[in-house]
C-alpha cells in the first residue's frame, strides 16, 4: 500500500514571494502522483499530475511539481504567488496501473498575506 | 455543462437518524466515487461506481451505502447516522476507472451528526 507525507500543515508566504509546498510518498511500486488544489468551501480541482515521462511538471495558474524518484518526493513550487493562490493544497499517489484509488495527503493550508 | 453537482450544501442529523446525499454528474462518466474529508486526515474514499450497476467499496465503507442507476447518478446513503459521521463529503467522477483521465470534484456536501 501506498502512503502520503505532507510535513507542513500551514505555509505562510508573503504576496509576490516564491513557495514550496512538500509532498513524500511510500511505495513499493511505481506510482502515479498528484496535486489538487481546494479553495474555501469549494471541491477539489487537478493542479497536475506526473504520470510518466519528463520529471518536471506544469500544471495551471503557474504550479510546477517536480518528481524525485530517489528521495520520493513530488514538491509543488510557484515563483511568485498571488493573494487568490491561498487555498489548500493537497497531494496524492495512486499506484501505476493499479486502478483508480488515490491516496490523498493531510493536505497544506497556504496562506498569502500582503 | 454544470460538471459534478451535490445537495444538499448542509444538512444537520439527530443520531440515527437516515439520510441520502445526491450527486449527479451530466459528462456521461462512467466512473464514480465519494470521499469523506476530515480534518488532519486528507480525503478517504468510501465507495466507487465504475460503471451503472456496479459498486464497489473503498478504504471507509462502513455505515455508508450506494447504488447506481443510472451513468448520472449516485447517491450515498447513510442509514443509521452517527456522529462519527460528521464530516464533508465530496462527490468526484471521470471518464473511466483510470487515473489518467482527470477526477472532477463536486462543491462537498457538509454533514452534522448531532
Amino acid at each position: 500500500a501506498q502512503s502520503v507525507t505532507q510535513l507542513d500543515s500551514q505555509v505562510p508566504v508573503f504576496e509576490e514571494a516564491p513557495v514550496e509546498l512538500r509532498c513524500n510518498y511510500s511505495s513499493s511500486v511505481s506510482v502515479y502522483l498528484f496535486w489538487y488544489v481546494q479553495y474555501p468551501n469549494q471541491g477539489l480541482q487537478l493542479l497536475l499530475k506526473y504520470l510518466s515521462g519528463s520529471t518536471l511538471v506544469k500544471g495551471i495558474n503557474g504550479f510546477e511539481a517536480e518528481f524525485n524518484k530517489s528521495q520520493t518526493s513530488f514538491h509543488l513550487r510557484k515563483p511568485s504567488v498571488h493573494i487568490s493562490d491561498t487555498a489548500e493544497y493537497f497531494c496524492a499517489v495512486s499506484e501505476a496501473g493499479g486502478g483508480n484509488k488515490l491516496t490523498f495527503g493531510t493536505g497544506t493550508q497556504l496562506k498569502v498575506e500582503l | 455543462n454544470a460538471g459534478v453537482t451535490q445537495t444538499p450544501k448542509f444538512q444537520v442529523l439527530k443520531t440515527g437518524q437516515s439520510m441520502t446525499l445526491q450527486c449527479a454528474q451530466d459528462m456521461n462518466h462512467e466512473y464514480m466515487s465519494w470521499y469523506r474529508q476530515d480534518p488532519g486526515m486528507g480525503l478517504r474514499l468510501i465507495h466507487y461506481s465504475v460503471g451503472a450497476g456496479i459498486t464497489d467499496q473503498g478504504e471507509v465503507p462502513n455505515g455508508y451505502n450506494v447504488s447506481r442507476s443510472t451513468t448520472e447518478d449516485f447517491p450515498l446513503r447513510l442509514l443509521s447516522a452517527a456522529p462519527s459521521q460528521t464530516s464533508v463529503y465530496f462527490c468526484a467522477s471521470q471518464q473511466t476507472g483510470t487515473l489518467q483521465e482527470t477526477q472532477y470534484f463536486g462543491p462537498g456536501t457538509r454533514l452534522l451528526v448531532l
